[in-house]
Formats: C-alpha cells, sequence, structure tokens
C-alpha cells in the first residue's frame, strides 16, 4: 500500500510568484486536507477536499485555492507569494471524509525570497 | 474555535525513565484527540489517538489519558530510548461536520543514553 507522497519535496520561489504543490493520497483515501506548519508551530488547516469540493477551511486568505481530482490527488495553489508563506506545507488523506484518522505525506519546503 | 495548548515545549529524559506531554484544549465538543510523532525532515507520523467516549487507550510503551471534564490529554511513554527522541503533537478534532485537526505548538523530545 502506497502511503501519502507530495512534489515537489523543496521549493524556492520569490516574492510575488505563485506556487502549485501536489498532493498523491494514500491508496483508498477520498479525503484530502493540507496543513501549513511554520518553523518550530504545530501545523495549521489551510483547506479539505472531498468529492473534489472544498470541504472546510482555515484562517487563510483567497490567494490559497486547492483543487482535487477524480482520482483524489491534489494541487494546493499559492497566489502572489509572500515572505511569511515560507512554511513547510503537508498533505493529509483519510478513507472518507468522516473517518477520524488523517495520516501525512512528507511535506514540500517552500522556502520565498 | 478550538485552541489546543501543549507542555511543556522541551522534555530530556534519560534512558529508560518515562515522558508525559500534557495538552489542554477549549472546545467541548471536541470528540477526537491524536498524538503525532514528527522527526527531522519527514511529516507526523500518528502514533496514538483516543475518542471522547474513553478514558484511557495503551499501545505497548505509549498510552494515553482523557479528562472530558478538565479538557486535558496526556501522552505516556514508558522506558524510553533513544528513537523516541522527536517532536510530538497533541490534536484535537472539533464536533460533526469539521474535520480539521487543531493542534498544539510541540513538544522536542529528547531521550539521552
Amino acid at each position: 500500500e502506497t502511503g501519502v507522497t507530495q512534489s515537489p519535496t523543496h521549493l524556492i520561489k520569490t516574492r510575488g510568484q505563485q506556487v502549485t504543490l501536489r498532493c498523491s493520497s494514500q491508496s483508498g483515501h477520498n479525503t484530502v486536507s493540507w496543513y501549513q506548519q511554520a518553523l518550530g508551530q504545530g501545523p495549521q488547516f489551510i483547506f479539505q477536499y472531498y468529492r473534489e469540493e472544498e470541504n472546510g477551511r482555515g484562517n487563510f486568505p483567497p490567494r490559497f485555492s486547492g483543487l482535487q481530482f477524480p482520482n483524489y490527488s491534489s494541487e494546493l495553489n499559492v497566489n502572489a507569494l509572500e515572505l511569511d508563506d515560507s512554511a513547510l506545507y503537508l498533505c493529509a488523506s483519510s478513507p472518507r471524509v468522516s473517518h477520524n484518522e488523517q495520516f501525512f505525506g512528507p511535506g514540500t519546503r517552500l522556502t520565498v525570497l | 474555535g478550538e485552541n489546543v495548548e501543549q507542555h511543556p515545549s522541551t522534555l530530556s529524559v534519560q534512558e529508560g525513565d518515562s515522558a508525559v506531554i500534557k495538552c489542554t484544549y477549549s472546545d467541548s465538543a471536541s470528540n477526537y484527540f491524536p498524538w503525532y510523532k514528527q522527526e527531522l525532515g519527514k511529516g507526523p507520523q500518528l502514533i496514538i489517538d483516543i475518542r471522547s467516549n474513553v478514558g484511557e487507550k495503551k499501545d505497548q510503551r505509549i498510552a494515553v489519558t482523557l479528562n472530558k471534564t478538565a479538557k486535558h490529554f496526556s501522552l505516556h511513554i514508558t522506558e524510553t530510548q533513544p528513537e523516541d527522541s522527536a517532536v510530538y503533537f497533541c490534536a484535537a478534532r472539533s464536533g460533526a461536520g469539521s474535520y480539521q485537526l487543531t493542534f498544539g505548538k510541540g513538544t522536542k523530545l529528547s531521550v539521552i543514553p
């Protein structure tokens, strides 16, 4: 059984640019959640996708957006990057939207210069 | 929204001793409380969890206790080993309809051989 995978592992962007991060959910999992983890902090919920629609959103501005595809993989897009967007971006999948456990991928380290 | 406080932020123990990490939560509707272990350069790994209808759960050297009245829960690791060294996060999931996890700020556990 393949776990959650994310790409790329590292990314460097400059302020004002746009970035797309990708996540493949664990086999059989139809729900994907995205989290932002700043250095030395716990992960913060960005949003969740279920059946290709956003199913809950944390306290993040609209320049953070996402997609979920029919194969349950997902993308996180961030427009107009700011220095404070530098963080580890984590994707977590669940077997179904009501399932408690969330299983995390290794994350994408984004650095904004 | 939910707020999770975690203590201590750092913890050093001798190999073989026990380690205890404590968390409090604010939303009385929260009903699921997982613990994650995060090693350097990796995503969080679910190590144990507890639901609100259970007071205690144990898995080999790891146990979690929950006090719903006081709104706090704790992670207990017995017979610590050097490979237990990592950052540990507690989290809480709010009631029905919201599947996001709210995390504490983490505890860096160092097990000294």
